[in-house]
């Protein structure tokens, strides 16, 4: 399974931005990258995927680098709500299952 | 349009017994997968359901076993439970729009405690 590396935890501002920064280093050139966000006592929660160009959606930014081996997701204005823990997940080429991390603690101060 | 939803919310068990948990994929999905996740922990995958069958399987004994009906929804079954067994236990649907686009939408999960 490909890996990706993100740090344990992170601490952010109320409406601040915040950059979720994560390594791929061995992603091959089919995986897409997927972000998912669980918040206290409940399921994962998609957020955003891309392959190669940078993401935007209502939720965040992918931010990916040319070379593939890392990407950034970045909240543009923190609210308390946005407090969870982030995965970032590559999804392998003819596979469908999601491999979890143990993701980065999303901590927002008011 | 109800999303995904899991039954029940909570199970206590003793070692040695066996549980069934529901899972109802959300409206138009037909991929139901299931998940494990320990305290602290990210979640695992047990195996995925599609047109009823098996489709892909994690690292997980046989004493996990699961079903797919005709609605898509799903049932997953463990036996000879085990102390090590308790964690919350994650359903999530899906629609095949391509396969390496999939979006996973989880339900709640349901909390597994083996006594």
């Amino acid at each position: 399974d490909a890996k990706t590396t993100q740090p344990n935890s992170m601490e952010s501002n109320e409406e601040e931005p915040v950059h979720l920064p994560c390594n791929h280093s061995t992603i091959s050139g089919t995986d897409y990258i997927h972000w998912y966000r669980q918040l206290p006592s409940q399921g994962p929660e998609y957020v955003i995927h891309g392959l190669t160009s940078n993401v935007n959606n209502r939720m965040a930014s992918l931010a990916i680098a040319e070379d593939r081996k890392s990407s950034t997701l970045i909240l543009h204005r923190a609210t308390l709500r946005d407090a969870a823990v982030y995965y970032c997940i590559l999804l392998q080429g003819g596979s469908e299952k999601l491999v979890f991390g143990k993701g980065t603690k999303l901590t927002v101060n008011p | 349009d109800a999303g995904v939803t899991q039954s029940p919310t909570h199970l206590i068990k003793t070692r040695g017994q066996q549980v069934t948990l529901r899972c109802s994929p959300k409206s138009g999905h037909d991929t139901v997968s299931w998940y494990q996740q320990a305290l602290g922990q990210g979640p695992q995958f047990i195996f995925q359901y599609y047109e009823e069958e098996e489709r892909q399987r994690g690292n997980f004994p046989d004493r996990f076993s699961g079903h797919q009906f005709p609605n898509y929804s799903s049932e997953l079954n463990v036996n000879a439970l085990l102390l090590g067994d308790s964690a919350l236990y994650l359903c999530a649907s899906s629609s095949v729009i391509s396969k390496w686009e999939e979006t996973q939408y989880f339900g709640p999960g349901t909390r597994l405690l083996v006594l």
